[in-house]
């Protein structure tokens, strides 16, 4: 199975700054069809997941231009430019290249 | 506006049987494959399973904790995507997600989910 490591576990950011989170994979998570299914998921307290960002870098409908993901091979990092209240949650990484899809632990994002 | 809503939860005993609905509606649910995913209390998100579309042979793959217990099947004459829970243990206590990959992402569209509570 492939491993998704996220790094930090645990983000505290101040308003109006940048946070960045990272994603490793055990394994390379380019797809024969060309793609690579590196996706971001957020989750509010007591809410389903909702998905940020597709195939390393595309917004999903109605996501923010502040967040951007980027990366490729095994390394991929989602980035928040300037962080707003409604940011708060739980960020995953997941990899769809390969049955089982697994995720990354969670990093957490919390205002300071 | 995507929905998937989830049904069939509840409080269930060790070695029981439950069966999980997702009603889909919003999109042109037959081609579409569909997922389940859970999320035990406080912790991670899990990927249970997923039911390719007719076109595709409609096969179903599993992950390794659920293989043989549980069966992901789907009735496209109901938009409806089911997973039968059988042999339940007390780690399976969970929320279950029905997840659809409607265009952009094998996992971009999620529902509310439900809980599942595997005790005796």
């Amino acid at each position: 199975d492939i491993v998704l490591t996220q790094t930090p576990l645990s983000s505290p950011v101040t308003l109006g700054q940048p946070a960045s989170i990272s994603c490793r994979s055990s394994q390379s998570l380019g797809y024969s069809d060309g793609n690579t299914y590196l996706s971001w998921l957020h989750q509010r307290p007591g809410q389903p997941p909702r998905l940020l960002i597709y195939k390393i870098s595309n917004r999903f409908s109605g996501v923010p231009d502040r967040f951007t993901g980027s990366g490729a091979g095994t390394d991929f990092t989602l980035k928040i430019s300037r962080v707003e209240a409604e940011d708060v949650g739980v960020y995953y990484c997941t990899q769809a290249t390969q049955s089982p899809y697994t995720f990354g632990q969670g990093t957490k994002l919390e205002i300071k | 506006e995507v929905h998937l809503v989830e049904s069939g939860g509840g409080l269930v005993k060790p070695g029981g049987s439950l069966r999980l609905s997702c009603a889909a509606s919003g999109f042109t649910f037959r081609n579409v494959w569909m997922n389940w995913v859970r999320q035990a209390p406080g912790k991670g998100l899990e990927w249970v399973g997923q039911i390719k579309r007719k076109v595709d042979g409609e096969t179903a793959d599993y992950a390794a904790p659920v293989k043989g217990r549980f069966l992901i099947s789907r009735d496209d004459s109901k938009d409806t995507l089911y997973l039968q829970m059988n042999s339940l243990k007390i780690e399976d206590t969970a929320v279950y997600y029905c997840v659809a990959g409607v265009g952009f992402s094998p996992l971009d569209q999620w529902g509310q989910g439900i809980l599942v509570t595997v005790s005796s």
